[in-house]
C-alpha cells in the first residue's frame, strides 16, 4: 500500500512562532488531507490539498504532486494549535482503499 | 448541515463480549469509512460503503468485526468477543461522490475500552 511520512514527529514552539510540516507519499493520490486532532480526538479538517496551494487564515498548505509531498505552514503560532496534525492521503487509481495517515507530528506551543 | 455523529462516545465492556456502534454520516453523502485508532498512531482503515454496498475491507478486520449499513443511511459496526487487543478509538468519516473532491469528514468518535 501506500506509504506515509511525516516529519518532525514532534515539535516545541513559542508563541508567536512560525512551523512548517512535511508529509511524503510514496503514490500517486487523488485525496490529500491534513486534519488536527484535538485533545478529545476528534479530526478537524484543515486542508483538503490534492494538489496547488491553499490558505485559511494562518494556516496555509502546498502540494507538490509531482515530487509527492506536501507543506503544512502555520504562522504566528498561537497556544491554541497545540495538538497532533496529520497528513492522510487516498491512492490515486486504487479504488476505495480509504485515507492511508502518517503517524502525525505532536506540536506543542508554550505560552 | 450537522456533521458526522457517533453513539455512544464511550463504552467500556468486558471480555468476551459484544459491543456495537452506531456512525450517523452526513445526509446525502453516499460514502461512509470506518477508521480504528490507537494510542500514539494514527487512524487505520477498515471498512467502506457506497451507500448500502460494502465495498472494501482491510485485513485489520477480522472475522469478528461485521458493518452494515442496511439503508444506505447510517451504519453499525459490532465487534463480537471482544479482546483487550480491540480497545482503541472508532472512527467513522463520510464523504459526497456528488461534489468534485473526495474530502473526508469525521465524527467524534467511539472509545471502546475492553477490560
Amino acid at each position: 500500500g501506500i506509504q506515509v511520512e511525516q516529519s518532525p514527529p514532534d515539535l516545541i514552539l513559542q508563541e508567536g512562532a512560525n512551523s512548517t510540516l512535511r508529509c511524503n507519499f510514496s503514490d500517486s493520490v487523488n485525496n490529500l488531507q491534513w486534519f488536527h486532532q484535538n485533545p478529545w480526538g476528534q479530526l478537524i479538517n484543515l486542508f483538503y490539498i490534492p494538489s496547488g496551494t491553499k490558505q485559511n487564515g494562518r494556516l496555509s498548505a502546498t502540494t507538490v504532486a509531482t515530487e509527492r509531498y506536501s507543506l503544512l505552514y502555520i504562522s504566528s503560532s498561537q497556544t491554541t494549535d497545540s495538538g497532533v496534525y496529520f497528513c492522510a492521503v487516498e491512492r490515486a487509481g486504487g479504488g476505495a482503499d480509504g485515507l492511508t495517515f502518517g503517524k502525525g507530528t505532536h506540536l506543542i506551543i508554550q505560552p | 448541515d450537522t456533521g458526522v455523529s457517533q453513539n455512544p462516545r464511550h463504552k467500556i465492556t468486558k471480555r468476551g463480549q459484544n459491543v456495537t456502534f452506531r456512525c450517523d454520516p452526513i445526509s446525502e453523502h453516499n460514502r461512509l469509512y470506518w477508521y480504528r485508532q490507537t494510542l500514539g498512531q494514527g487512524p487505520e482503515f477498515l471498512t467502506y460503503f457506497q451507500n448500502e454496498a460494502q465495498l472494501e475491507k482491510s485485513r485489520l478486520l477480522s472475522d469478528r468485526f461485521s458493518a452494515e449499513r442496511p439503508k444506505g443511511s447510517f451504519s453499525t459496526l459490532e465487534i463480537q468477543r471482544t479482546e483487550q487487543g480491540d480497545s482503541a478509538m472508532y472512527l467513522c468519516a463520510s464523504s459526497s461522490l456528488a461534489g468534485a473532491t473526495y474530502e473526508q469528514y469525521f465524527g467524534p468518535g467511539t472509545r471502546l475500552t475492553v477490560t
